[in-house]
C-alpha cells in the first residue's frame, strides 16, 4: 500500500510563482525524501530530511517535516518551465533502506 | 557516465513469454532495488538486495525472480508474462548507512505485454 498521500494531485502555476506540494504519511519514519520525475524518465533525488529535522533547504527547494502531524511540504520558489514534472515524496523505514512512495503531484509551470 | 543503467529501455512481448531486464550501477552502492510503476504512476517496491543478498521481497508473484551476480548488478527475470505485468520497471541503488540515503534511479524499462 502507498505510505504517502500527496496533495494536490495536480498543480498548474505561472512561471515565477512559488509551488507548494504536501505529503502525508501513516507510520513512523526514519527519513522523508522528495523526488522529481520528468515525463518518460527515471526519478531524481531532490532532498532528504531526517525525522529529527524540521526544515531543510537546497537551492530553490525548501522542505518541512512535522512528525507530529505526519506531514511534509515541498516548496519550489521562483518556478521555471523546467520544473514541470511529477514530484513524489518517499518515506524511509528504520533498519533498512526501503522507500515507500507517495502518489505524486503533477506540477505544470506555465511560461 | 550513466550511474544506473537498465536494458532494454522498451520491451514488447506476448503473453506467456519469458523475459529479462538487466541493471548495472557504477556508483559503488551496496544496495539495489527493483520498483514497479503502474499506469497511475504508483511506485511499489518489489525487491531489494544488499551485497548480493535478498533483503526485501514484497508480495510479488514467484514468476518474478531477481538475480544479483555481484553488488553492481541486479537483473529481473519474469516467467510466463501476463497482461497485468505491463508497467515501467525501475532499478535503483543506494549506499546503506545509518539514517538512510537517497536512491539513484535508472531511466526505466517500459514493458508492454500483448
Amino acid at each position: 500500500s502507498q505510505q504517502g498521500e500527496e496533495d494536490p494531485q495536480a498543480l498548474s502555476i505561472q512561471e515565477g510563482e512559488n509551488a507548494t506540494m504536501n505529503c502525508s504519511y501513516k507510520t513512523s519514519i526514519n527519513n522523508l525524501q522528495w523526488y522529481r520525475q520528468n515525463s518518460g524518465r527515471g526519478l531524481v533525488h531532490l532532498i532528504l530530511i531526517r525525522s529529527n529535522e524540521r526544515e531543510k533547504h537546497s537551492g530553490r527547494l525548501r522542505v518541512t517535516l512535522d512528525t507530529s502531524k505526519k506531514s511534509s511540504s515541498l516548496l519550489i520558489t521562483a518556478s521555471r518551465a523546467a520544473d514541470t514534472a511529477s514530484y513524489f515524496c518517499a518515506t524511509g523505514d528504520f533498519g533498512n533502506e526501503k522507500l515507500t512512495f507517495g502518489t505524486g503531484t503533477r506540477l505544470t509551470i506555465i511560461p | 557516465d550513466t550511474a544506473v543503467s537498465q536494458t532494454p529501455k522498451y520491451l514488447v512481448t506476448q503473453m506467456g513469454n519469458d523475459k529479462s531486464i538487466k541493471c548495472e550501477q557504477n556508483l559503488g552502492h551496496d544496495t539495489m532495488y527493483w520498483y514497479k510503476q503502474d499506469s497511475k504512476k504508483f511506485l511499489k517496491i518489489m525487491f531489494s538486495y544488499n551485497n548480493k543478498e535478498l533483503i526485501i521481497n514484497e508480495t510479488v508473484p514467484n514468476r518474478f525472480s531477481p538475480k544479483s551476480p555481484d553488488k553492481a548488478h541486479l537483473n529481473l527475470h519474469i516467467n510466463s508474462l501476463e497482461l497485468g505485468d505491463s508497467a515501467v520497471y525501475f532499478c535503483a541503488s543506494s549506499h546503506a548507512q545509518t539514517g538512510g540515503s537517497g536512491y539513484t534511479f535508472g531511466s526505466g524499462t517500459r514493458l508492454t505485454v500483448v
